[in-house]
């Protein structure tokens, strides 16, 4: 079946810490990739995407690679800031399926 | 609207009565997907339409629960006989076509008593 697993939290760091946020994936079909992020009171907004095998998905500095290899989609980002705060949630899609299936969600809080 | 609606925002029901929430998807959306959000947990997934049928009921944790969509536009999850587990932020979300990214709404937080 399809699903995603994702590095437990919550995760604290300080500011311009390197970030990392593990997820890996199994899957029918080719599945794309996605982070959402939910900011403190406000829904799930997507962060970035991958939808083939070696994509890069980037935004706001956040980075994810597409590694059908090891079957992740891991997070980073180089340095991150007090307002970078919020649940990271893993995700993926098949062209099989009419689902999205979602990680645990990882929880960040990033202090000065 | 520019965004995905959901109402009401919160709800507090006592055990047994019924609840209906609303969610109003971005007007072009054919994809709608409901999910549940347990306190500390992931995204649970309910029931994906495509246009106003439902091709994946799958995840309706029982017949308590229904959902309904008009075209291509308002959809209502209906819980019927409320229990404590039931209690839950509720999230609607849509897309323009299945498998392209998901634009959710806020949720509507339902506490059962």
């Amino acid at each position: 079946g399809n699903s995603v697993t994702q590095m437990e939290g919550p995760v604290t760091l300080s500011e311009e810490a390197f970030l990392t946020i593990n997820c890996t994936y199994t899957a029918t079909g080719y599945p794309s990739l996605f982070w959402y992020v939910q900011y403190p009171g406000e829904g799930l907004q997507l962060l970035l995407k991958a939808t083939k095998a070696d994509d890069k998905g980037s935004n706001k500095g956040f980075e994810a690679t597409y590694r059908k290899e090891t079957t992740s989609f891991h997070l980073e980002k180089g340095s991150v800031q007090v307002s970078d705060s919020a649940v990271y949630f893993c995700a993926l899609s098949t062209n099989t399926g009419n689902q999205f299936y979602f990680g645990t969600g990882t929880s960040l809080t990033v202090i000065p | 609207g520019a965004g995905v609606s959901q109402s009401p925002s919160n709800k507090v029901t006592e055990k047994g009565k019924d609840v209906e929430l609303r969610c109003d998807p971005i007007s072009g959306h054919t994809a709608l997907y409901w999910y549940r959000q347990r306190l500390g947990q992931g995204l649970e997934f309910l029931i994906y339409f495509q246009g106003n049928s439902a091709p994946d009921k799958s995840g309706l944790p029982s017949d308590r629960f229904s959902a309904e969509r008009t075209g291509e536009s308002v959809s209502t999850l209906t819980i019927q006989r409320t229990q404590q587990e039931d209690s839950a932020v509720y999230l609607c979300a849509s897309s323009l076509v299945a498998e392209s990214p998901l634009h959710f709404g806020n949720g509507t937080r339902l506490t059962v008593t």
